[in-house]
């Protein structure tokens, strides 16, 4: 059954610093993967998403994410954070019409 | 630039009472999605809908709530009689053929 696990429910970093927002998933079949963002009081907004077509995904606000079948994960990445990335983050995976969303990381930016 | 639009954006009721939540879906998607969101059981698939005619409502509590598709270009959620525990945010989400969803910015609803 597809799923995904994401790790840290609270990740903090440093303005400036790299941003590493871990999520795993399990699918017996190749998947669709996506990450999406909620800023406070906001709906959920697609970040990006991954179809097969390159391991490497750019989104956007500068967030990338590498697909990695050996090791079943997704991570979502970027080379500085900035003060407007605080936000929650959700990892997903299709599951036939339906996407399967993890339990989300809410990322801390600290001046 | 195309969106999904819900109303009323915020909601304040008392137990008993009726809700209803609108959505308008993106023109041209056909699969409509409901979720509720509470910050103890996270984001929850309520129900959803596609060329209007319900697909999955299992996660719906089938004795206070229901949601239609009265037309293409509206979704509703109800909930009769609602409870404090129906307290939380609720999002509609459209998809076209892409899989992609793309999410409103949801009604936040107290019942008090």
């Amino acid at each position: 059954a597809q799923s995904v696990t994401q790790l840290g429910s609270h990740v903090s970093v440093s303005e400036g610093a790299l941003v590493l927002l871990r999520c795993n998933y399990s699918s017996s079949v190749p998947p669709y993967l996506f990450w999406y963002v909620q800023y406070p009081n906001q709906g959920l907004q697609l970040l990006l998403k991954y179809t097969s077509a390159a391991t490497l995904v750019k989104g956007i606000n500068g967030f990338e994410a590498e697909f990695k079948k050996s090791e079943t994960s997704f991570h979502l990445t970027k080379p500085s954070a900035h003060m407007s990335d605080a936000a929650e983050y959700f990892c997903a995976v299709s599951k036939g019409d339906k996407i399967i969303f993890g339990k989300g990381t809410r990322l801390h930016i600290l001046p | 630039d195309a969106r999904v639009t819900q109303t009323p954006r915020h909601k304040v009721t008392e137990m008993g009472q009726e809700v209803t939540m609108r959505c308008q879906p993106i023109l041209g998607h056909n699969t409509v999605f409901w979720y509720r969101q509470t910050m103890m059981q996270g984001l929850e698939l309520l129900a959803y809908f596609r060329n209007r005619a319900p697909l999955d409502d299992s996660g719906m509590p089938k004795d206070r709530f229901s949601a239609e598709m009265p037309d293409a270009t509206l979704a509703t959620l109800k909930i009769q009689p609602s409870e404090p525990r129906d307290s939380a945010v609720y999002f509609c989400a459209s998809a076209g053929e892409a899989d992609t969803q793309y999410f409103g910015p949801g009604t936040r609803l107290t019942v008090l």
